[in-house]
């Protein structure tokens, strides 16, 4: 089964505007990873945020976790044409078995 | 380059046919996973490897096997008992287990029926 839940399922944008992406899990965490997916292409990691940290930046990403709510999102600032793709988040799911679980994504479209 | 290696990149299967898709990694790491992704959806894991001559089955395991006889391969066999094959299958790898690495994709092998 899914344990990330992202919303919204699909987001179109303009250029240069913020994209935020929302991710909500039901079970307790270690970790949390988002990963990005061009069509037709394998996932690409971006950040990985653990469960007693906030906040982590990484370039345009910004990635906040609130284990009170079960839920992270993703900032992505000043958005480019090249950031169209589909944005997943995964979680351990607090095991220690070393998988993940994945949400069904986010796609991502920014219009030039 | 260092990377994962997904061959061939796309598949067609005949009823009744078992099918091998390739996956290999020469980035050293000790975990290797394989996954399923159907239309507008997300992964879902099919088998996972921590170490070589081990793995485990994932959420939809029946219908596939694998072998893990050496640390940078990973095949995957898709055999006639999986009635409905026609999916993207991701292979990816991780420097150890844990839900705390990063895991590293391939490209992807396409399926499809004939």
């Amino acid at each position: 089964s899914q344990q990330g839940e992202e919303d919204p399922q699909a987001l179109s944008i303009q250029e240069g505007e913020n994209a935020t992406m929302n991710c909500s899990y039901k079970t307790s965490i270690n970790n949390l990873q988002w990963y990005r997916q061009n069509s037709g292409r394998g996932l690409v990691h971006l950040i990985l945020i653990r469960s007693n940290e906030r906040e982590k930046h990484s370039g345009r990403l910004r990635v906040t976790l609130d284990t009170s709510k079960k839920s992270s999102s993703l900032l992505i600032t000043a958005s480019r044409a090249a950031d169209t793709a589909s944005y997943f988040c995964a979680t351990d799911r607090g095991s220690t078995l070393g998988r993940l679980y994945f949400g069904r994504g986010t796609q991502l479209t920014v219009w030039p | 380059d260092g990377g994962i290696t997904q061959s061939p990149k796309y598949l067609f299967r005949k009823e009744g046919q078992n099918v091998t898709l390739s996956c290999e990694q020469n980035l050293n790491h000790d975990a290797m996973y394989w996954y399923r992704q159907d239309p507008g959806q997300g992964l879902r894991l099919i088998y996972y490897s921590q170490i070589v001559n081990d793995f485990q089955k994932g959420d939809i395991a029946e219908g596939y096997s694998v072998s893990r006889e050496k640390k940078e391969s990973f095949p995957l066999t898709v055999t006639s008992a999986q009635k409905n094959p026609t999916a993207f299958y991701l292979c990816a790898s991780s420097i150890v287990p844990g839900g705390n690495q990063p895991q590293h994709f391939g490209d992807g092998t396409r399926l499809s029926i004939l």
